[in-house]
């Protein structure tokens, strides 16, 4: 059940160029989507999240932009820092209540000085 | 900032040894969920729960798992009888929102290994 996928298990970018983080799902039911952030030793920690009524949402250094005709969604950060390695997941939701996420496989993101 | 605090951070266990992996939710949020992560997959859904009852479950969450708010804190998972294949990260989650595009907010796990 591969519902949610992010194609590249791994991504390395140099400090202060922009990361960009993809994801695909399949599940045209999905109303909302999120992006994680996870450390080591550490629980997800939420980034940043985009209701499938818009096609971009902003929050300083993190863009997101959902493409729904083609269901994909990336992640942009810019400009990356060093603090900003770590795996990120995409996750999708159906819509309101108390709903479960689907989460993709995650990304490593390799920030590199 | 608050937070979920999960105990015990690493917890080693029989095969077919019950286990109860505690969690305490931030104090005002209503939703409650437990996920997992076996090594080197990604994070599944297990289970939600709200007004004291369960509001969804995955194929996961078979008759050897369990869950409780014993108390007005603590929110637990149980698995009966573990295997090895239950070996895991397993992370709890909170919110008060009831939606998921709020974001959860999720605690740092506890390692489960079963030998």
């Amino acid at each position: 059940d591969q519902q949610v996928k992010q194609n590249s298990p791994s991504l390395s970018v140099q400090e202060g160029r922009i990361s960009i983080l993809n994801c695909d799902y399949t599940n045209s039911m999905f109303d909302y989507f999120l992006w994680y952030k996870k450390y080591p030793a550490e629980g997800p920690t939420f980034l940043i999240s985009i209701s499938s009524i818009k096609d971009k949402n902003e929050d300083g250094r993190f863009t997101v932009f959902l493409n729904k005709s083609a269901k994909h969604l990336s992640l942009h950060i810019v400009p990356s820092q060093p603090g900003d390695s770590a795996v990120y997941f995409c996750a999708a939701s159906p819509g309101v209540g108390a709903q479960k996420l689907v989460f993709g496989q995650g990304t490593r993101l390799t920030i590199n000085p | 900032e608050p937070e979920v605090t999960q105990t015990p951070s690493h917890q080693v266990t029989q095969m077919g040894q019950e286990v109860i992996l505690r969690c305490v939710p931030i104090s005002n949020h209503l939703y409650f969920y437990w996920y997992r992560q076996i090594l080197g997959q990604k994070v599944e859904f297990l289970v939600s729960f709200y007004n004291n009852e369960i509001s969804e479950k995955s194929e996961i969450f078979d008759d050897q798992f369990s869950v409780e708010r014993p108390d007005g804190s603590n929110f637990t998972l149980k698995i009966r009888s573990t295997k090895l294949e239950d070996s895991a990260m397993y992370f709890c989650a909170s919110t008060g929102q009831g939606l998921a595009n709020y974001g959860y907010t999720f605690g740092s796990g506890t390692r489960l290994t079963v030998v």
